[in-house]
């Protein structure tokens, strides 16, 4: 069983929509949790950490769910530049992090 | 502040010879290390990791080994690539286990 899973999309909206992503992990000790974009062919860039009590970033809301071992990313009133690759990113106690393989976003005008 | 640099940022390699990819960080002492390879369309794959000088966990066996001779140098060999090791391979660095990760701009390897 993978350690992170998502649903890769793709995912197409219009302009100005609400778009939500969500995201599983296996591991129930799992300490930390991330929301990374990457755009194509780029390295990955820390969106947001998510916290167990949620949190907004501007049009960005992450949502962390340690009973159902799920987290969740929304966004609000898309951009044209929010179209990238979103990846769900899981810190274990170890040292390691793990990553989904992303869901794909193109924001259409 | 803190800054990861990684090169070079594409290289095409025969099979069978040899790679060494390195990166170093900046600004930071005795940081996380991480090496990443993303094959085409797929998710990022931890191979390695290191928590100081000297110290590295393997995640996957393959051809490929890791060394850490310097706290803020990581580096990624192999003495024969194989066709399979083509991919994106990317370096990351943390200050502790459970902080983001930054990453560098990635080595584009392909194997020929």
């Amino acid at each position: 069983r993978k350690e992170v899973e998502q649903d890769p999309g793709p995912f197409n909206v219009p302009e100005g929509a609400t778009v939500a992503f969500n995201c599983t992990y296996s591991n129930s000790a799992s300490q930390s949790f991330f929301w990374y974009r990457q755009d194509c062919r780029k390295e990955p860039k820390l969106l947001m950490s998510v916290y167990s009590s949620g949190n907004e970033d501007g049009r960005f809301t992450a949502q962390l769910n340690r009973a159902s071992q799920y987290i969740s990313l929304l966004i609000r009133d898309s951009k044209l530049s929010d179209s990238a690759t979103y990846l769900c990113v899981v810190s274990t106690t170890g040292n390691q992090f793990y990553f989904g393989t992303g869901t794909s976003l193109t924001v259409i005008p | 502040s803190q800054t990861i640099h990684q090169w070079p940022a594409t290289l095409v390699q025969p099979v069978g010879s040899p790679l060494s990819l390195e990166c170093t960080v900046e600004g930071t002492s005795n940081p996380n290390l991480y090496w990443y390879r993303q094959a085409a369309g797929r998710g990022l794959q931890l191979l390695f990791y290191s928590v100081g000088i000297g110290q590295i966990s393997s995640e996957v066996p393959q051809n490929l080994s890791a060394s850490r001779p310097q706290d803020r140098q990581f580096i990624l060999s192999s003495k024969k690539l194989l066709l399979s090791d083509s991919g994106f391979y990317l370096c990351a660095w943390s200050a502790t286990r459970h902080t983001e990760a930054f990453f560098g701009q990635g080595t584009r390897l392909t194997v020929v």
